[in-house]
């Protein structure tokens, strides 16, 4: 079956310090992956995408690399700050799978100043 | 353009009681996902409709859970009778047709006593 795995939290670091959250897949086909951030209090909301292999997804700092030969996709931020603090969510997708996502157990991240 | 408005945002109540959560998409939004967050687990998938029809139900746990999907427009799940392991947090998400990436609510938080 198609399942997410993601480093366990909580993730407490510095600001300004680099940020690595790890996350790994199994599929059958070839999914499209996906980082969800979920801040205090909202709802998830979609950080980047990768669609196909080496693929990077980026945004507001944040990148990520579609890894085929490894199956992951890990999560990276040179320089984090005190507003990054949230929970990440890795997932995956298929396109026979009506666009259903597979999410990982996320990955809550504290910054402090 | 409005988003994906779910309520209530936190509900509790007593085992064996019933609950009704709503979801509104995104106007014109075709596509509407369910899914659930159990504490300390991953995101499930619940289901999917495409327009008023159930497209895939395959994630919905058991026959105490109803959803419908009035018109085509708003959803709602019910949860009769509610059970402890009902909680957690339940998103709705919306797409248009195509795949364009997910709209997803804020959740509604539910609590079973």
């Amino acid at each position: 079956g198609n399942s997410v795995t993601q480093m366990e939290g909580p993730v407490t670091l510095s600001e300004e310090a680099f940020l690595t959250i790890n996350c790994t897949y199994t599929a059958t086909g070839y999914p499209s992956l996906f980082w969800y951030v979920q801040y205090p209090g909202e709802g998830l909301q979609l950080l980047l995408k990768a669609t196909k292999a080496d693929d990077k997804g980026s945004n507001k700092g944040f990148e990520a690399t579609y890894r085929k030969e490894t199956t992951s996709f890990h999560l990276e931020k040179g320089s984090v700050q005190v507003s990054d603090s949230a929970v990440y969510f890795c997932a995956l997708t298929l396109t026979n799978s009506g666009y259903a996502l597979n999410f990982g157990k996320g990955t809550s991240l504290l910054v402090t100043p | 353009e409005a988003g994906v408005t779910q309520f209530p945002s936190h509900s509790v109540i007593e085992k064996g009681q019933t609950v009704t959560l709503r979801c509104d998409p995104i106007s014109g939004h075709d596509n509407l996902y369910w899914y659930r967050r159990v504490m300390g687990k991953e995101i499930k998938f619940l289901l999917h409709f495409v327009k008023e029809s159930k497209q895939d139900e395959s994630g919905m746990p058991n026959n105490r859970f109803l959803a419908e999907r009035t018109g085509g427009t708003y959803s709602t799940l019910k949860v009769q009778p509610a059970e402890l392991e009902d909680s957690g947090v339940y998103f709705c998400a919306s797409s248009p047709t195509g795949w364009s990436g997910y709209t997803f609510g804020s959740g509604t938080r539910l609590t079973v006593v």
